[in-house]
């Protein structure tokens, strides 16, 4: 069953510390990215990622930090640094070229609540 | 820099109206656009793409490059229409991410 697939689904964590939030694909895609939804924002990019090693950041990447040592995975820590970290967080993964059958395919997302 | 604008944040209709969800993006280069919708309940999923030229649930957009406009439009809103609709923007070589609107919540009452 080809996807990508966000864990866990909803996380509470006490103020100060880092978390990290799971995301995994297994539809061969070579981009990845890692979005925050919040009511009346929209969808706001934290980091992108087109290949393996190889990430950049978004337009709210401060304290985030990612990792891409394997294709199939695109973890996201939420550092202690991030002023305002309660979320829904979206993972999305897409094939990097341009033209039909290359849209990003999303998660269910994981929603992060600190306390 | 790469930015997409929907200008509503709500809109109501009433089943059988005419809707259209407004776009406009601001990029230098050529541009993919996308629409991307989210049902209650569900993942943010695609609807259509401009490159498809495709009709997809009664919806249709066209890429309009001299107004730097990609509006979505149904000529007949139905109720299971509702949900959150998203313009974004995919740009090209480094600027290959993925941008979105800040979204549209449409409402078609019965």
């Amino acid at each position: 069953d080809g996807g990508i697939t966000q864990s866990p689904k909803y996380l509470f964590r006490k103020e100060g510390q880092n978390v990290t939030l799971s995301c995994e694909q297994n539809l061969n895609h070579d981009a990845m990215y890692w979005y925050r939804q919040d009511p009346g924002q929209g969808l706001r990019l934290i980091y992108y990622s087109q290949i393996v090693n190889d990430f950049q950041k978004g337009d709210i990447a401060e304290g985030y930090s990612v990792s891409r040592e394997k294709k199939e995975s695109f973890p996201l820590t939420v550092t202690s640094a991030q002023k305002n970290p309660t979320a829904f967080y979206l993972c999305a993964s897409s094939a990097h070229t341009r033209g039909p059958n290359t849209e990003a395919f999303f998660g269910q997302g994981t929603r992060l609540t600190v306390v | 820099a790469q930015r997409v604008t929907q200008p509503e944040k709500l809109l109501s209709v009433f089943k059988g109206a005419p809707v259209e969800l407004k776009c406009n993006y601001s990029y230098s280069g050529s541009p993919e656009l996308f629409w991307y919708v989210q049902y209650s309940r569900q993942r943010l999923q695609l609807l259509l793409r401009h490159i498809s030229r495709e009709s997809i649930k009664g919806f249709t957009a066209d890429l309009n490059k001299g107004e730097t406009s990609f509006h979505l439009k149904k000529p007949f809103a139905q109720e299971e229409d509702s949900a959150m609709y998203y313009c974004a923007l995919r740009g090209e070589g480094s600027n290959y991410k993925l941008t979105f609107g800040k979204g549209t919540l449409l409402t078609v009452n019965p």
